[in-house]
């Protein structure tokens, strides 16, 4: 079990820009979310994925964003046309059946200059 | 609309003595509770839970306790440790059709003092 893995871990991208994020979740966990963190905030739920169907969209989730996890392993988070305002932590946590324990990775810092 | 509340973004203990966190909810249809630390530029770490059928668990240094009819729960940390430095998230899940997202507070800042 070497826990929820995010790759890159840093990414500065120039606006309008497309950038895409890899979670790979602890193995056999089933649930995967992803989540955004702001300087001052709590994280922010965005999407959420049981095996490879993608369950739950938050309204924070425009239409450029766009995420996948195919054959319900890794997960993808894509960013089309960035924004300023998409800079922030991007966290991703899986957590395995019915426990709500959800184990974050470490995410990964965007910055759009 | 917060939905979880953590009030203060900041608390300064000194070392041995206890450092209590509070957290308020205004969802009734919370029902299970977790605190979350995270250290600058790592995420967040699991550290507690509670379900909403207890009002209190423990586990070593650690005690979360659950008031129901406040919407209310703190964390107690004794003693306290300079290691206990960092951001406490307070963090909800209303299970049974909310696909166990968590809604988290903006977190408390603890400082622990040597």
């Amino acid at each position: 079990d070497t826990g929820v893995s995010q790759n890159p871990r840093h990414k500065i991208t120039k606006r309008g820009q497309n950038v895409t994020f890899r979670c790979d979740p602890i193995s056999e966990h089933n649930r995967l979310y992803w989540y955004r963190q702001t300087l001052g905030q709590g994280p922010e739920f965005l999407t959420y994925f049981q095996n490879e169907a993608q369950l739950e969209k938050s309204r924070l989730l425009s239409d450029r964003f766009s995420a996948e996890r195919p054959k319900g392993s890794f997960s993808t988070l894509e960013i089309q046309r960035t924004e300023q305002g998409d800079s922030a932590m991007y966290l991703c946590a899986s957590i395995w059946g019915v426990n709500t324990e959800a184990f974050f990775g470490q995410g990964t810092r965007l910055t759009v200059v | 609309d917060q939905q979880v509340k953590q009030n203060s973004p900041s608390l300064s203990v000194q070392e041995g003595r206890i450092s209590i966190l509070n957290c308020d909810y205004t969802n009734s249809m919370f029902d299970y509770f977790l605190w979350y630390k995270k250290y600058p530029a790592e995420g967040p770490t699991f550290l507690i839970s509670i379900s909403s059928i207890k009002d209190k668990n423990e586990d070593g240094r650690f005690t979360v306790f659950l008031n129901k009819s406040a919407k209310h729960l703190s964390l107690h940390i004794v003693p306290s440790q300079p290691g206990d430095s960092a951001v406490y998230f307070c963090a909800a899940s209303g299970v049974g059709g909310s696909n166990y997202k968590l809604t988290f507070g903006k977190g408390t800042l603890l400082t622990v003092n040597p």
